[in-house]
């Protein structure tokens, strides 16, 4: 089956300090991956996205590489921000375009 | 660049009454679907639809119906709202195909049903 695993949270950040939310799947055949974002009050936009193995989708200085080996997708971001706090979902699409998403990870960047 | 409109955004219903979840897409995308939020839970898809007068159920679609009568429209209808069905809702959209790609949301319906 199709599923998505991510790190819960909150995770709770200095600013400019390090991410990385850890993010795995479970797929058949080749899927997409893709990381969005929520901002309080708003719906999901899409953060970036990664289509095959070895790419890396990178966005607003946030990167995640796609790695069949280890079936992971994790989201890093070398120096996080106040407006970076938001929830963070990690999802996948399958070859017949239906989405799994993972449970979301609350980020929290204090000043 | 309207996008995906949900309409209301904010609804309190009794537990029985039945209620008309709106979601409008103006970007021609076949595919459209219905999610739920619920907190440490994720999205979890109710039902979507490939194309007009074709629909198919989710990961949770008891309670809730659908209908694609035109590419642009995909309502949600609860028939007897019940308690668990107190959420927030979005409404997605997208094109279909292998390499496409993103999904489209709304920006939520928040249901309480007391």
């Amino acid at each position: 089956g199709n599923s998505v695993t991510q790190m819960e949270g909150p995770v709770t950040l200095s600013e400019e300090a390090f991410l990385t939310i850890n993010c795995t799947y479970t797929a058949t055949g080749y899927p997409s991956l893709f990381w969005y974002v929520q901002y309080p009050g708003e719906g999901l936009q899409l953060l970036l996205k990664a289509t095959k193995a070895d790419d890396k989708g990178s966005n607003k200085g946030f990167e995640a590489t796609y790695r069949k080996e280890t079936t992971s997708f994790h989201l890093e971001k070398g120096s996080v921000q106040v407006s970076d706090s938001a929830v963070y979902f990690c999802a996948l699409k399958n070859n017949f375009n239906k989405f799994y998403f993972g449970s979301g990870t609350k980020l929290n960047v204090k000043p | 660049n309207a996008g995906v409109t949900q309409t209301p955004k904010f609804q309190v219903l009794k537990t029985g009454q039945s209620m008309t979840l709106q979601c409008a897409q103006d970007m021609n995308h076949e595919y459209m679907s219905w999610y739920r939020q619920d907190p440490g839970m994720g999205l979890r898809l109710i039902h979507y639809s490939v194309g007009a007068g074709i629909t198919d159920q989710g990961e949770v679609p008891n309670g809730y119906n659908v209908s694609r009568s035109t590419t642009e429209d995909f309502p949600l209808r609860l028939l007897s709202a019940a308690p668990s069905q107190t959420s927030v809702y979005f409404c997605a959209s997208s094109r279909r195909g292998v390499d496409t790609g993103e999904l489209f949301f709304g920006e939520g319906s928040r249901l309480t049903v007391l």
